[in-house]
């Protein structure tokens, strides 16, 4: 069954713009980590954040836990073209990882 | 180094017919892991393979589907007499070995299924 869910399911803004993608999820968690995926093709990883972290960072990505609300976000700051995808969050409570439907993001040039 | 590879990367069979889907992971990776994706979905877990565990079938959808793993590397998953519902993306991803974060997976550009 999945656990995260991302919000919002698509997202369209301007080159230049940020993006901020969130996921929810419903039971304890190890670690949150964030996955790109284009043209419905292999997934890329991105980022993971620990259970005890509460914000990281790379590059243009930054993301934020709230345990207390078992939730996570993803913001791309300085959006691209090129970043146009599709967005993941997956939770590791073990094995599996259990992905969410990902958010579509469209970033228009 | 090389990444995760699989094959056919597309594949279309028709409704009734059995289809065999290859992973081969990174060297040295232990753990392998099956994943569908339906169109527009999200990645619905289907089987798990630890060095010389027994693997975790709790994903499998249907006793139509199988995998296997040979000597700890290349996978194949096989699915008997094939559905229209079948069709999908399945992905393939490994995780694990000396040198990298041991909780990234690592993703196959997967096999594209359609059943006619």
């Amino acid at each position: 069954s999945q656990q995260g869910e991302e919000d919002p399911q698509a997202l369209s803004i301007q080159e230049g713009e940020n993006a901020t993608m969130n996921c929810s999820y419903k039971t304890s968690i190890n670690n949150l980590q964030w996955y790109r995926q284009n043209s419905g093709r292999g997934l890329v990883h991105l980022i993971l954040i620990r259970s005890n972290e509460r914000e990281k960072h790379s590059g243009r990505l930054r993301v934020t836990l709230d345990t207390s609300k078992k939730s996570s976000s993803l913001l791309i700051t300085a959006s691209r073209a090129a970043d146009t995808a599709s967005y993941f969050c997956a939770t590791d409570e073990g094995t599996p990882l259990v992905f969410g439907k990902g958010t579509r993001l469209s970033v228009i040039a | 180094g090389a990444g995760v590879s699989q094959s056919p990367s597309n594949k279309v069979t028709e409704k009734g017919k059995d289809v065999e889907l290859r992973c081969d992971p990174i060297s040295g990776h232990t753990a392998l892991y099956w994943y569908r994706q339906s169109l527009g979905q999200g990645l619905e877990f289907l089987i798990y393979f630890q060095g010389n565990s027994a693997p975790d079938k709790s994903g499998l959808p249907s006793d139509r589907f199988s995998a296997e793993r040979t000597g700890g590397s290349v996978s194949t998953l096989t699915i008997q007499r094939t559905q229209q519902e079948d069709s999908a993306v399945y992905l393939c991803a490994s995780r694990g070995g000396a040198g990298v974060s041991y909780n990234e997976q690592f993703f196959g550009p997967g096999t594209r299924l359609t059943v006619l």
